[in-house]
């Protein structure tokens, strides 16, 4: 069974950092490309970050470009989100999600979330 | 990123139809990307429900279909059951190499 599981998430004041882990199993973990993708109280989803299966491409939405970082390590089956100068706004639940093995741009396999609260 | 815009709410009693439209622009759904929707319960992962504008995945029912014509695409639910109480979303790929995620829509069955 495919599955991801994500961890790091905790209670900080703003301008601090923190880095979130996604843990992959069941599945080729380095032939495919990760994201993460959140939700903040009350809202929908919002994409944040992607990363090719080599690390050789990654993208962020404008809210975060320049604050956050997106790695994984094949090796161990691993995904991260270096998450730095966090904002009030950055509060929310933080999803891990496996991209599809084609063209189709979707996420085929999510994990459950770890939140992240930022708060003076 | 821009943002796909969908209905906040929709409703239908046990065994009737609803749909969820999903509205975007040339930039995303009309530039030819595919649209995805996805089935989320508070609490639990989301669900991919349909991919490439009509494609069920392993497992997902045949109640859930899916087009999409232009800048729009539609999701829709026949037979409407009570597990099918959730928040769904559509997704699709902006032409600023960016993931875009509806506004999200709340299906309560009466």
């Amino acid at each position: 069974e495919m599955q991801l599981v994500e961890s790091g998430g905790g209670l900080l004041q703003p301008g601090r950092s923190l880095r979130l882990s996604c843990a992959a199993s069941g599945f080729s973990f380095h032939d495919f490309a990760m994201h993460w993708v959140r939700q903040a109280p009350g809202k929908g989803l919002e994409w944040v970050s992607g990363i090719s299966w080599d690390s050789g491409i990654t993208s962020y939405a404008d809210s975060v470009k320049g604050r956050f970082t997106i790695s994984r390590d094949n090796a161990k089956n691993s995904l991260y989100l270096q998450m730095n100068s966090l904002r009030l706004e950055d509060t929310a639940l933080y999803f891990c999600a496996k991209r599809d093995g084609g063209s189709g741009r979707y996420m085929d396999v999510w994990g459950k979330g770890t939140t992240v609260t930022v708060s003076s | 990123q821009s943002v796909l815009t969908q209905p906040p709410s929709v409703s239908g009693a046990p065994g009737q139809r609803v749909t969820i439209s999903c509205t975007g622009s040339s930039s995303d759904i009309g530039a030819g990307y595919g649209v995805h929707w996805y089935q989320h319960l508070p609490g639990t992962a989301p669900k991919l429900l349909i991919y490439g504008n009509n494609n069920r995945p392993s497992g997902v029912p045949d109640r859930f279909s899916g087009s999409k014509s232009g800048t729009s695409a539609s999701l829709a639910i026949t037979g409407l059951q009570a597990e099918d109480e959730a928040d769904y979303y559509c997704q699709s790929y902006g032409s600023l190499s960016a993931y875009v995620f509806g506004t999200g829509t709340k299906v309560t069955v009466l």
